[in-house]
């Protein structure tokens, strides 16, 4: 079983959907998580991340962590085609260096 | 410049060719790492330095050999590789921690695109 999954995709949307974004994890331990967006030919940059359970907004963008169900969502709202990218999460332990990464979801917001 | 640099952005190298990633942070980061990111697979941590030293080799083989000469500049010496080898390499840095909370953030630069034909 892998640590962090992460359904790859592709997923393509109409612009102003509504986009839900998932990914499991096998490790109860896990403490941050985090989103991290990939635009083409670019290197990954933080989007958002959340300590614990709970909810955090970022104008357009939610963060939400279920640690009972091991499971932690980005939600975008009026999704623009600058949106379109691979969105990759990732997850440490509390003090640990190492981030595990899933496998990236690759979204295209169509216009 | 700021940021994360890496250079050259892509490379194609035949399997007995010798050479070299070069990385540079201008974030006054004190902890590096190499990425290698192939499709369809999660990114996979290779190497991370702190402070210069080594802290972190993810079992990767030996044609693959980093250096950190300091703490803005790291390394990936290429030997022998092979095909299944091709990937982007991703260079990012962070914070080193302390044994105290950190978000982990890491900054990438925007990666080397390696072909082994």
């Amino acid at each position: 079983q892998k640590e962090v999954e992460q359904d790859p995709g592709p997923l393509s949307v109409p612009e102003g959907a509504i986009v839900s974004l998932n990914c499991t994890y096998s490790n109860s331990a896990f403490q941050y998580f985090m989103w991290y967006r990939q635009y083409s030919r670019k290197g990954p940059e933080l989007l958002m991340y959340t300590y614990s359970s709970g909810n955090k907004e970022d104008g357009r963008f939610t963060a939400q962590v279920d640690k009972s169900s091991k499971y932690i969502s980005l939600f975008i709202r009026d999704s623009q085609p600058s949106d379109s990218a691979t969105y990759l999460c990732a997850m440490k332990l509390q003090g640990a260096q190492k981030l595990v990464f899933g496998q990236g979801t690759r979204l295209t917001i169509n216009p | 410049e700021t940021g994360v640099t890496q250079t050259p952005r892509h490379l194609v190298m035949g399997m007995t060719n010798k050479k070299s990633l070069k990385c540079e942070q201008h974030l006054g980061h004190n902890a590096m790492y190499w990425y290698k990111q192939s499709a369809k697979k999660p990114l996979e941590l290779m190497f991370v330095y702190n402070f210069k030293e080594q802290t972190e080799n993810n079992s990767v083989p030996s044609r693959f050999s980093p250096e950190c000469p300091n703490s803005s500049h790291l390394f990936l010496h290429l030997h022998t590789l092979q095909p299944e080898d091709s990937a982007l390499y991703l260079c990012a840095s962070s914070q080193a921690l302390a044994g105290g909370p950190n978000t982990g953030e890491l900054f990438f630069g925007e990666g080397s695109r390696l072909t082994v034909l």
